[in-house]
């Protein structure tokens, strides 16, 4: 099965703290794709990054990062510094053989002045 | 280069009528996906085109929903006869490329049952 967990529901942290959003798959296939997108209040859904499964380099991205530990299924996603424009509901997805993405619950981050 | 637009932004409704809705994808992009997303919730798969070619159906799309890409390039998606379980943020995406390319995301449309 295609799966994808994000444990954090809720995390509010104050600005200019770190914070880290945790994402966790499953799935059976050895290709696929793993991305993160950003829903600000306004309801687009922002694209921040597109991953493989056979590219496991961290990457950083400004104030972004992205840390793919294929052995524990995690895709975790890094904000360094927060800014309370970072407040949004991000979410995780996969997508696999058949082309379709599945998205996470998503994890509401609130930065707080 | 424009994102992808939809339309109308709102819709209300009253149960049993029926509404249309309309994507409009970045050009050039020959993949359009329509997705259903529920307050809390991350979106879920509907259907996808390719080109004017529906190529898969979520069992989520009841026999009620239906889908065109007529000239391959903008969409509708109808719901006949609305329930209120229908009230949901309708999001259409696009693509381009034959397979495991970015979708990028409209703004969505809002419709509420009554």
């Amino acid at each position: 099965a295609q799966k994808v967990t994000q444990a954090q529901t809720e995390i509010s942290v104050v600005e200019k703290e770190d914070v880290t959003l945790d994402c966790v798959y499953e799935t059976r296939d050895t290709t696929y794709y793993l991305f993160w997108y950003k829903q600000p209040p306004s309801g687009e859904l922002v694209f921040l990054i597109r991953r493989n499964s056979f590219d496991e380099q961290n990457e950083i991205s400004g104030r972004y990062s992205w840390n793919f530990q294929k052995s524990t299924s995690s895709f975790n996603f890094t904000i360094t510094a927060s800014h309370v424009v970072d407040s949004a509901v991000y979410f995780c997805a996969l997508e696999t053989w058949d082309d379709k993405v599945i998205f996470g619950p998503g994890t509401s981050l609130s930065v707080i002045p | 280069d424009t994102g992808v637009s939809q339309n109308p932004r709102h819709k209300i409704t009253k149960r049993g009528q029926n509404v249309t809705f309309r994507c409009d994808p970045i050009s050039e992009h020959n993949r359009l996906y329509w997705y259903r997303q529920t307050l809390g919730q991350g979106p879920e798969f509907l259907t996808y085109f390719q080109n004017e070619a529906q190529l898969e159906k979520s069992r989520l799309l009841s026999d009620r929903f239906s889908a065109e890409r007529p000239k391959g390039s903008f969409s509708t998606l109808e719901i006949q006869r609305t329930e209120q379980g229908d009230s949901a943020m309708y999001l259409c995406a696009s693509s381009f490329g034959e397979s495991k390319e970015t979708q990028y995301f409209g703004p969505g449309t809002r419709l509420l049952v009554l």
